[in-house]
């Protein structure tokens, strides 16, 4: 069936460089993409989100890029913090209900 | 944001015992829904809870099983019925504001069966 995934399962960053998070999606038909971060804990935290009539979106530090041609969808964050360490889930968005990616963990080193 | 509170936030539960997972939002939202996240894994929809109405689940998913209650815009309960070890989950409530697109989610109820 169609689904919404991510590439790698984890992601090493030193503290201060940029990271780039990617997400493969199959279902064509698709127009409503959202990004969250998971902490330790607790529940998923809205980061952005991008619609099909846009390619980037921009947010503060973060920054979607949404690639319809090859269905692939990534999240950079800049200037990688060490509260950034978490799990990043993309999801696509259909009539409010979300089909989420596997999550890629984030780790910053010192 | 809206503030989503979720009680219990855990519990250890015997098998074929049931848990009921209560949900409370602090303004009125138009969707409520339910998801499971099992260990180390993603979330997966429950189901929609419908105020006043049976709640609408996703395959794989039953009413036997996840029985849900919404008997206003604020509220919502998640029952998971005749434990197995194989509920042990994160089970999350998320809301949609009125008006709104977002979707916020509660801090989830971390269910550990033995």
């Amino acid at each position: 069936g169609e689904s919404v995934g991510l590439h790698l399962p984890t992601l090493s960053v030193q503290e201060g460089d940029n990271s780039i998070i990617n997400c493969a999606y199959s279902n064509s038909a698709s127009d409503y993409f959202i990004w969250y971060k998971q902490e330790s804990g607790k529940g998923p935290q809205f980061i952005i989100d991008i619609r099909s009539n846009m390619d980037k979106r921009q947010g503060q530090r973060v920054t979607v890029l949404l690639n319809k041609t090859v269905k692939h969808l990534s999240l950079q964050i800049a200037a990688t913090q060490p509260g950034d360490s978490a799990v990043y889930f993309c999801a696509e968005n259909n009539d409010y209900k979300l089909s989420f990616g596997a999550g890629t963990t984030v780790t910053v080193r010192a | 944001s809206a503030v989503i509170s979720q009680k219990p936030s855990r519990d250890i539960c015997q098998r074929g015992t049931s848990l009921t997972i209560q949900c409370q939002v602090d303004s009125q939202v138009t969707m409520m829904f339910w998801y499971r996240q099992q260990p180390g894994q993603s979330l997966t929809l429950i189901a929609t809870a419908n105020q006043g109405s049976e709640a609408t689940y996703e395959s794989g998913f039953v009413i036997d099983k996840f029985p849900i209650s919404r008997p206003n815009l604020t509220f919502s309960t998640l029952t998971v019925s005749n434990m197995s070890p194989e509920d042990s989950s994160i089970y999350l409530c998320s809301v949609v504001r009125q008006g709104g697109t977002e979707a916020f989610f509660g801090q989830g109820t971390r269910l550990t069966v033995v």
